[in-house]
């Protein structure tokens, strides 16, 4: 089972400002990663496939890039909206499918 | 547009059974792997069962494995996971998902609002 783990597991960050989340896999993923974003209460919502492909309607802002065991979501210019709980997940050894633990985005 | 509506979460006592179902509408069902994700109280995502087009290929994460049965009814466009035997370690919000990709398993996307199933006595 490949392992993934999410570092920070807290960001704080000012609006206006960039967050970087990392995310690292026990071994090569290849560019096999998604990247999702959770509101509270809410269910997750796909941004990012292929590493750094930007699903229908994320904005620019959000952007992926790594390959291998090293990923990288980068938020250029954090909104209020953009506050949440952050998502990597596997998709190249299968099964199982597996996430990371989560970064939270919070307001600094 | 795509959308996926679970039902059939609820309180369940431990040792006991429950089915939800997930409705699916907006898309062809019959090209797309479809999945059940989980998510405990405060914790985060954890995979639980996927099964293909028509049937007949299922992967379960392992604490599911002889307590969970997916299955799907293409007629229907509906997604189901039989539970049985649930401990209090099973209490999630259940979301059902797509896979992102048509074919293939990858991502999932979209996803359901999620149904809340509570094991206690």
């Amino acid at each position: 089972e490949i392992v993934m783990t999410q570092s920070p597991a807290t960001l704080s960050v000012s609006p206006g400002e960039r967050a970087t989340l990392s995310c690292r896999a026990s071994q090569s993923v290849s560019s096999n990663l998604a990247w999702y974003q959770q509101k509270r209460g809410q269910a997750p919502r796909l941004l990012i496939y292929h590493a750094s492909i930007r699903a229908t309607g994320i904005p620019a802002r959000f952007s992926g890039s790594g390959s291998g065991t090293e990923f990288t979501l980068t938020i250029s210019i954090l909104q209020s909206e953009d506050f949440a709980v952050y998502y990597c997940q596997q998709y190249n050894n299968w099964p199982p499918w597996t996430f990371g633990q989560g970064t939270k985005v919070e307001i600094k | 547009e795509v959308q996926l509506v679970e039902s059939g979460g609820g309180l369940v006592q431990p040792g006991g059974s429950l089915r939800l179902s997930c409705a699916a509408s907006g898309f062809t069902f019959t090209t797309y792997y479809m999945s059940w994700v989980r998510q405990a109280p405060g914790k985060g995502l954890e995979w639980v069962a996927i099964i293909n087009q028509h049937g007949g290929e299922e992967y379960y994460v392992d604490s599911v494995k002889g307590r969970f049965t997916i299955s799907r009814d293409n007629a229907k466009n509906s997604l189901y996971l039989q539970m049985n035997s649930l401990t209090a370690e099973d209490t999630a919000v259940y979301y059902c998902a797509r896979d992102g990709e048509s074919g293939s398993p990858s991502w999932f996307d979209p996803w359901g609002q999620g149904t809340l199933v509570t094991v206690s006595a």
